[in-house]
């Protein structure tokens, strides 16, 4: 099945500063790649994803590229501020349509 | 859109007993649900994905006689942890997409507790 590798596992950036997540995955057939935000004791909310055929997508102060090669995609958040603290998950949805996540990145803006 | 309501929020009960997670889409139809285990400061595991009508496809590891899952109609999901054990407990979410290529969307989860 498919393996997805997360790194960092945690990252403190201070405000304003950029942050940035990355990924990898094993099935180069996996097509989409959504990230998620989850705040504690909360649900995870998708703030951005990208599918197979495209290279970047932006949204605002949030990005995302992929590098379907090098079988890697990552998330960067640019001009961070404390609210974009929280746990941030990468996820690859396999050719059998089932989601993998990565491990997690835990984020801390300070102030 | 794209609603996913879970219940119950949190569940504290004795070994031994079965517990039933339901997970629905409230305002569109889900063919396909996935079912998540978390457990804390880790992440999401999938333990299943639910099919509308058919038979769950469990990842390798995770027991089909311990956590049932009936997808019975295209709005409901539910799981069932059978004769549930201490270790049992972990944080449960569904999520569930409108279409193929859609994104998922997650229910608020369950937090199970096994005494």
């Amino acid at each position: 099945g498919e393996n997805v590798e997360q790194h960092p596992s945690t990252l403190s950036v201070q405000e304003g500063d950029s942050a940035v997540i990355k990924c990898t995955y094993s099935d180069s057939a996996s097509n989409y790649f959504p990230w998620y935000k989850q705040e504690l004791g909360k649900r995870p909310q998708l703030i951005i994803d990208i599918r197979s055929n495209v290279g970047e997508k932006k949204d605002q102060r949030i990005a995302v590229t992929l590098n379907k090669t090098a079988k890697h995609f990552s998330l960067h958040i640019t001009e961070t501020q404390p609210e974009d603290s929280a746990v941030y998950f990468c996820a690859a949805r396999a050719p059998s349509n089932q989601f993998y996540f990565g491990t997690g990145t835990s984020l801390t803006v300070i102030p | 859109g794209a609603v996913v309501s879970q219940h119950p929020s949190w569940v504290i009960c004795k070994s031994g007993t079965s517990v039933k997670i339901e997970c629905r889409s409230l305002d569109f139809q889900a063919t396909t649900m996935f079912w998540y285990r978390q457990f804390p400061k880790q992440s999401l595991m999938l333990m299943a994905t639910s099919n509308e009508g058919s038979k769950a496809t469990y990842e390798q590891g995770v027991e089909k006689d311990k956590f049932l899952i009936n997808h019975a109609s295209l709005t409901l999901s539910t799981l069932t942890v059978t004769s549930a054990h201490p270790e049992d407990s972990s944080f449960y979410i569904c999520s569930a997409r409108t279409g193929t290529n859609q994104p998922q969307h997650f229910g608020d989860g369950t937090r199970l507790s096994i005494l």
